[in-house]
C-alpha cells in the first residue's frame, strides 16, 4: 500500500517568507509526527498528533512553528517569517496507534531552504 | 532525560567484512529500541527492533541484542555487502523517537 508521502520534496524560499509543508500518512494510522534533520545528525521531534489532537508539542523550537491536522489525517507543517537557520529536512511519520512499541513509517521528507 | 549515544562514524570497510556500531541510551523504565536506516537518497525504514531486556532484533542479516546491564543496543553483521552502505540510527522510544546521531557506513567492493 501506500507509504507516508510530503509535499514539496523540496523547498527554497527567503529569509522572512512563510512555508507549509504538507504530510500525507499512511491511511489508519492515528498517529503522526514531525521531525527536523540537520546535515549530519539525526532527526529531532518537533510535534506528535494523535488523532486530530497535538498530543506532545514540545519539540517546537519557538513560535514560529506551528502543526495542524484538522481531520486526523494530512497534517501541515506551518513556518513564519523564516530564517536561515530553519533550512533543514523536514520528516513526518506515521505509527497505527502511537504506542511505545509502534513503528513509525516515515515519508522521504521536505528539504527546506531559506535563502 | 532519555538520550542515545552511537558510535561515531563514518565507518569504512570492505565487502565481508564484520560490522559492529555501538549505541547506549539512557532512559526510565525498560523501554523498547530500535535501529534505524537511510539509504542514499532514500527515507528513514526501520531496520529491527527488540521490545524487552535481553530480545534479539534481527533483519537482513544485521542483529541486534537488548542488554538492559550495560544500557546497551550494538548493531552487528558478519559479513557487509557493498549495499550496506547508508546511515545507521539508533532510537529510543516514548511517543517520540529519540535518535543517535547516526553513523554513516561505506563498504568498499
Amino acid at each position: 500500500g501506500a507509504g507516508v508521502s510530503q509535499t514539496p520534496s523540496n523547498k527554497v524560499t527567503e529569509k522572512g517568507k512563510y512555508v507549509e509543508l504538507r504530510c500525507d500518512p499512511i491511511s489508519g494510522h492515528t498517529a503522526l509526527y514531525w521531525y527536523r534533520q540537520s546535515l549530519g545528525q539525526g532527526p529531532e521531534f518537533l510535534i506528535y498528533f494523535q488523532g486530530t489532537g497535538a498530543a506532545d508539542d514540545s519539540g517546537l523550537p519557538n513560535d514560529r512553528f506551528f502543526a495542524v491536522r484538522p481531520e486526523g489525517s494530512v497534517s501541515t507543517l506551518k513556518i513564519q517569517r523564516t530564517e536561515r537557520g530553519d533550512s533543514a529536512v523536514y520528516l513526518c511519520a506515521s505509527s497505527l496507534g502511537g504506542m511505545f512499541t509502534d513503528t513509525q513509517y516515515f515519508g522521504p521528507g521536505t528539504r527546506l531552504t531559506v535563502l | 532525560g532519555n538520550s542515545v549515544t552511537q558510535m561515531e562514524g563514518p565507518v569504512t570497510l570492505s565487502e565481508e567484512a564484520f560490522l559492529t556500531i555501538n549505541c547506549t541510551y539512557t532512559a526510565t523504565g525498560y523501554p523498547s529500541l530500535f535501529w534505524y536506516v537511510q539509504y542514499p537518497g532514500e527515507g528513514l525504514q526501520l531496520l529491527l527492533k527488540a521490545t524487552k531486556a535481553d530480545d534479539k532484533g534481527s533483519n537482513k542479516g544485521f542483529e541486534a541484542t537488548y542488554r538492559k546491564e550495560t544500557t546497551s543496543f550494538h548493531l552487528e553483521k558478519g559479513s557487509v555487502q557493498v549495499s550496506d552502505s547508508a546511515v545507521y540510527f539508533c532510537a529510543l522510544p516514548g511517543g517520540k523517537l529519540i535518535f543517535g546521531q547516526g553513523t554513516e557506513l561505506s563498504v568498499k567492493p
